[in-house]
């Protein structure tokens, strides 16, 4: 089946610092790729849309030039939180859609990355 | 943006006996996709459905795509211990639209 692989999966750095979070599909190629945010007990909340050769588009309320998206191939994702701060402690899971004839694919989802800013 | 109602928010089951979950919107939905979590990973799909009425099984887990587009439904069968975990439901609107998740089920199973 479709996997997607996310590195690092634990993360600690000081506050002010950037922090950057790959993600790749092995075994497909994903034109879209899309990260997530989870804090404790609550559910996945979708921060932006990575599309391959172009720019990433964002959700409302998530800052753009914090969270920069670079997606420079058809299999990798990156995600860099720029000066980094203890509110951006969270779960950062990234997901990409394997491709699947005649409409809509599942959402298959990397294991994320705990970022601990401290 | 777009709500899945997720029910119920948790459970605390017997090892052995079966648990249903569920998830309704307001909204028609084209697909509808369950997952599981476990603690610190990512979630796994377990079933995805994808025409209104299709009933899918994945081992013990059975689960539906109700006929209004609205709904669906996940069964899980004699339960165990490594069923522990919170399970989500999600789904696009739209054909290639970003997904909607519910609020999540958490699990327990007690040996």
């Amino acid at each position: 089946g479709a996997v997607v692989s996310q590195h690092p999966s634990r993360v600690i750095c000081k506050s002010g610092t950037s922090v950057k979070i790959e993600c790749r599909s092995l075994d497909f190629q994903a034109t879209t790729m899309f990260w997530y945010r989870q804090f404790p007990k609550q559910s996945l909340m979708l921060m932006a849309t990575s599309n391959e050769g172009s720019k990433a588009t964002y959700e409302q309320g998530v800052e753009k030039d914090k969270f920069l998206i670079n997606h420079a191939s058809l299999t990798l994702s990156t995600l860099t939180v720029t000066s980094a701060h203890p509110e951006d402690s969270s779960f950062y899971i990234c997901s990409a859609r394997a491709p699947r004839q005649g409409g809509n694919s599942p959402l298959h989802f990397g294991n994320g990355t705990r970022l601990t800013v401290t | 943006g777009q709500q899945l109602n997720q029910s119920p928010q948790s459970m605390f089951i017997q090892e052995g006996e079966d648990v249903s979950m569920n998830c309704t919107s307001s909204s028609i939905f084209n697909t509808w996709l369950w997952y599981k979590q476990d603690p610190g990973e990512g979630p796994v799909l377990l079933i995805a459905l994808y025409k209104a009425g299709e009933l899918t099984s994945n081992g013990r887990l059975t689960a539906q795509f109700g006929i209004t587009r609205k709904d669906s439904f996940l069964n899980i069968s004699a339960s165990i211990p490594s069923d522990v975990g919170i399970y989500f439901c999600a789904g696009p609107r739209t054909s290639g639209s970003r997904l909607t998740f519910g609020e999540g089920t958490q699990l327990t199973v007690n040996p």
